[in-house]
């Protein structure tokens, strides 16, 4: 079964700081997903790839970006940390028709 | 990716059965149904996929009626540990920007 890792369960910045999110993918999955999740408000997708180097972006994208060097790493960066991106983000692959296996979840404070 | 409708809690008290339905009224012939299990502070996890009649598991079933506008997910003999969120999703894997989980069904079961 394939693992999905996310490089930190829970941080804390500071508004205005660059953050990296990595999740990792420990089999050779195509797609992959990162998704932010609030109260209220479910699961949205910020951004999501196809391939090595390819990125298309979900319903959320402002603010962040992404980066895919390799095919088993799939970074988000939030390039000026905001306190509404306070969040839990949740990256995930497709397995195919949506049989989508996820990470544990970074819990992200800024402060 | 058609929209999909679910209670927003059920209850329910430790061995009984519970099914939660799902309904997609714009279905598509592509489209397959997928159900995820979330706990609080983790990622959500596959439970079932289908995409008609009936599909089982070790852990539930899936029925889905011949036209396809609704699922129920059936949970047999639930326990305390079955308390979490289900989410339905519908789709083909096209499209990924319009991807959502919705809002998902609370599921409390109680001694």
């Amino acid at each position: 079964d394939v693992k999905v890792t996310q490089s930190s369960r829970y941080l804390v910045k500071r508004t205005g700081e660059k953050v990296f999110l990595e999740c990792v993918q420990d089999m050779d999955h195509e797609n992959m997903f990162w998704y932010r999740q609030d109260p209220g408000l479910g699961l949205r997708l910020i951004y999501f790839s196809y391939d090595v180097k390819m990125k298309e972006k979900g319903d959320i994208p402002e603010g962040y970006s992404v980066s895919r060097e390799k095919k088993e790493r799939f970074s988000l960066i939030l390039e000026s940390a905001s306190t509404n991106q306070t969040s839990m983000y949740l990256c995930a692959i497709d397995r195919g028709n949506y049989g989508y296996t996820f990470g544990s979840g970074t819990r992200l404070t800024v402060v | 990716l058609a929209k999909t409708t679910q209670p927003i809690s059920m209850d329910s008290y430790e061995g009984q059965e519970v099914n939660i339905t799902c309904s997609h009224n714009n279905i598509a012939t592509n489209d397959y149904i997928t159900w995820y299990q979330q706990f609080p502070s983790q990622g959500p996890r596959f439970i079932i996929q289908g995409y008609k009649t009936k599909v089982t598991n070790e852990v539930a079933s899936l029925f889905i009626p011949a036209d396809r506008k609704s699922s129920t997910l059936s949970l047999p003999r639930v326990s305390l540990s079955d308390t979490a969120v289900y989410y339905c999703l519908v789709g083909d894997s096209s499209g990924y920007s319009t991807l959502t989980f919705g809002k998902g069904t609370m599921l409390l079961v109680s001694p």
